[in-house]
This record gives structure tokens, C-alpha cells and sequence, in this order.
């Protein structure tokens, strides 16, 4: 059972464009959604996460947009760049923290010049 | 600060062979945790330590994977044997306490089973 469905698979934006991918969640008792950042041959890195209790997270040129009532969470990259080209991976936890992550399936971006 | 430490980095073995993972976590992290990661997909979590105490290993396919974390910090992952379908990532995290505080990954070892 997917748990998290993230969308698109792939995507593809010009430098300074607004890439968005898209988190959908099933599990109610999720309360934590961190967005993780993995380039080839790393492990993944945390970006930014949330809570439920706000509708929107921003650091730096990332903002996490969240939705409670439609069960979906999606991350805004502001300005993008190239050296923003890796996959994008949201999660979500039922224990407020990481300790127990159910992972999306990964959104590979690239940014062209 | 050293972060998560994982060797080795690559691995190519034969089926029904067996392999260990080891992962030495960052200083003062006493929750460690190994997740799988297939290709194309997100990390699937396996286990997780808090000091020695496997505190959640009910994603760990107990027939032929085991793991532990000795004196509560290094920790080894073992498939016996391993199969076709076990080739992946294996990542290894930690993190200050239950609560995911400094939460950080390794790089992870590429295991190929051939």
C-alpha cells in the first residue's frame, strides 16, 4: 500500500522558473512531512518540513505549501537553479518527528540553463 | 563532524552468497536506523535502533536479514543469502534522540547481486 503518492515522476523548468512537485497522503494520524534532497550517489538531506498546524513553511527559496482537509502537501522551489538538479522526495511520519518516515517515490528535476 | 559513515560503498556478490553492511553513526546519535532504497523509489525503512534496543524492526525481512547495534553505536546490517531482488541501496541514518533532532544519512552501499 503507497501511503504517499508524489507526483510528477519527472520534471523539467528553466533556471529561475517555479518548479512544483505534489504530495498526497493517505494516513490521518501522519504529523510530520519533511521534503528530502538526494543527488546521485548520496543519501538523502532535509530540506524543510511542517506540521500540520500551519498551511505554509518557507526557508530560503523553499516553501512547503500544506493542505489538511485534502490530505496533500506540495513543495515550491523559488528561483530555481541548475545546481538544484537532483531528486526530491517528500515523507511523512505518524510520530511528529523522523523516527518513522513513509517515503514518496521521488521526483527527478532538472533545471536547464 | 564526520557524519554517517557507511562501507563499503559497492558490493557485487553472487546470489545465495551472504554480505554485510556496516554504519558507523555521528557522535552522539543514539537512534540509528537502515532503510532500503530500490531504484527509482524512496527509502523503505527496516530498522531502527534506539541504543542497543531494536525499538521498530517490523519492516525487516526476519528470514534472511539481520542486524546489530553492539555497545549502542556502530551498527551491521547482514542478508544470508542474499537474493536477486535484495540488490539496492542500503542507507543508513541517526539521529540525537527519538525525537529526529540532526537527523542525517549516510551515502549508502550499492549492493548488486548477481
Amino acid at each position: 500500500q503507497q501511503q504517499v503518492k508524489q507526483s510528477p515522476q519527472s520534471l523539467i523548468v528553466q533556471k529561475g522558473g517555479i518548479p512544483i512537485i505534489n504530495c498526497a497522503y493517505e494516513n490521518t494520524a501522519f504529523d510530520y512531512f519533511p521534503w528530502y534532497q538526494q543527488f546521485p550517489g548520496k543519501g538523502p538531506a532535509l530540506l524543510i518540513a511542517i506540521r500540520p498546524d500551519v498551511s505554509e513553511k518557507k526557508e530560503g527559496r523553499f516553501t512547503i505549501s500544506f493542505n489538511k482537509s485534502a490530505k496533500q502537501f506540495s513543495l515550491h522551489i523559488m528561483d530555481s537553479q541548475p545546481g538544484d538538479s537532483a531528486t526530491y522526495f517528500c515523507a511523512a511520519s505518524p510520530t511528529g518527528t523522523a523516527s518513522k518516515l513513509t517515503f514518496g517515490t521521488g521526483t527527478r528535476l532538472q533545471v536547464t540553463l | 563532524e564526520a557524519g554517517v559513515v557507511q562501507s563499503p560503498r559497492y558490493k557485487i556478490i553472487e546470489k545465495k552468497q551472504p554480505v554485510a553492511f556496516w554504519c558507523n553513526p555521528i557522535s552522539g546519535h543514539n537512534t540509528l536506523y537502515w532503510y532500503r532504497q530500490n531504484l527509482g523509489q524512496g527509502p523503505e525503512l527496516l530498522i531502527r535502533y534506539e541504543n542497543e534496543e531494536a525499538v521498530d524492526d517490523s519492516q525487516l525481512p526476519k528470514d534472511r536479514f539481520s542486524a546489530e547495534r553492539l555497545k549502542g553505536v556502530d551498527s551491521t546490517l547482514k542478508i544470508q543469502p542474499a537474493e536477486l531482488g535484495d540488490s539496492a541501496v542500503y542507507l543508513c541514518a541517526s539521529s540525537e534522540g527519538t525525537g529526529g533532532d540532526g537527523y542525517t544519512f549516510g551515502s549508502g552501499t550499492r549492493l548488486t547481486v548477481v
